[in-house]
């Protein structure tokens, strides 16, 4: 149980492309999605919080007119990076809480490794 | 600003060894700490703790917390070359439970 499902699993497009990421819960329902990001040998930095139905919450120092979120039904969030440039290439993650309360732990996705040329 | 640390940064063993992976944190409105463990890809989820000195156990793998003293720790007994991995703490705060993440302890077990 509790498979999250990100869609693609990893992205080579030239500069100035917008790249739609994919995050579904499987098999349960997630009100609350969260995107992450990786550095190599670094640890997740958390970018926004998803919620079903209302807009997302970024955190401090990231461009919401950049990384532009959905969360359209309660199984399902995307991230849009737009006109993405070299230095948004990394590793996307994301997570989808059960609903039912902060009292049950994220699943992850697979993540979403992208190149930007 | 939260924040959560973990000790050693890295730790090569041998196999059957045990070892000892330590996670501390300063975070405001605390709700839970949670380790996975990360290998190719994604996270996987090991545990979550809430309360105070209550032994959380699968298998040979062990985790405690210490609400009072600030930290967590993960245990593993028996060591084999599959728990080669990033094991990653993470505290939730808030409502949301947003999580703050430690840089991770990389854990190397060889024959």
């Amino acid at each position: 149980g509790a498979v999250v499902s990100q869609h693609p699993s990893w992205v080579i497009c030239k500069s100035g492309t917008s790249v739609k990421i994919e995050c579904r819960s499987l098999d349960f329902q997630a009100t609350t999605m969260f995107w992450y990001r990786q550095f190599p040998k670094q640890s997740l930095m958390l970018m926004a919080t998803s919620n079903e139905g209302s807009k997302a919450t970024y955190e401090q120092g990231v461009e919401k007119d950049k990384f532009l979120i959905n969360h359209a039904s309660l199984t399902l969030s995307t991230l849009t990076v737009t006109s993405a440039h070299p230095e948004d290439s990394s590793f996307y993650i994301c997570s989808a809480q059960p609903t039912g309360g902060g009292n049950q732990p994220q699943h992850f996705g697979d993540g979403t490794r992208l190149s930007i040329l | 600003e939260d924040k959560v640390v973990q000790s050693p940064l890295s730790l090569v063993v041998h196999e059957g060894d045990t070892v000892t992976l330590n996670c501390s944190y300063e975070v405001t409105n605390f709700r839970s700490l949670l380790w996975y463990k990360q290998e190719k890809k994604a996270p996987t989820f090991l545990f979550m703790l809430t309360s105070s000195g209550i032994e959380k156990k699968s298998g040979r793998l062990s985790s405690i917390l210490d609400k009072k003293e600030l930290f967590s720790i993960l245990n593993i007994t028996a060591t084999q070359t599959g728990d080669s991995a990033i094991y990653l703490c993470a505290v939730g705060t808030g409502t949301a439970s947003k999580l703050t993440f430690g840089t991770g302890t990389r854990l190397q077990v060889t024959l």
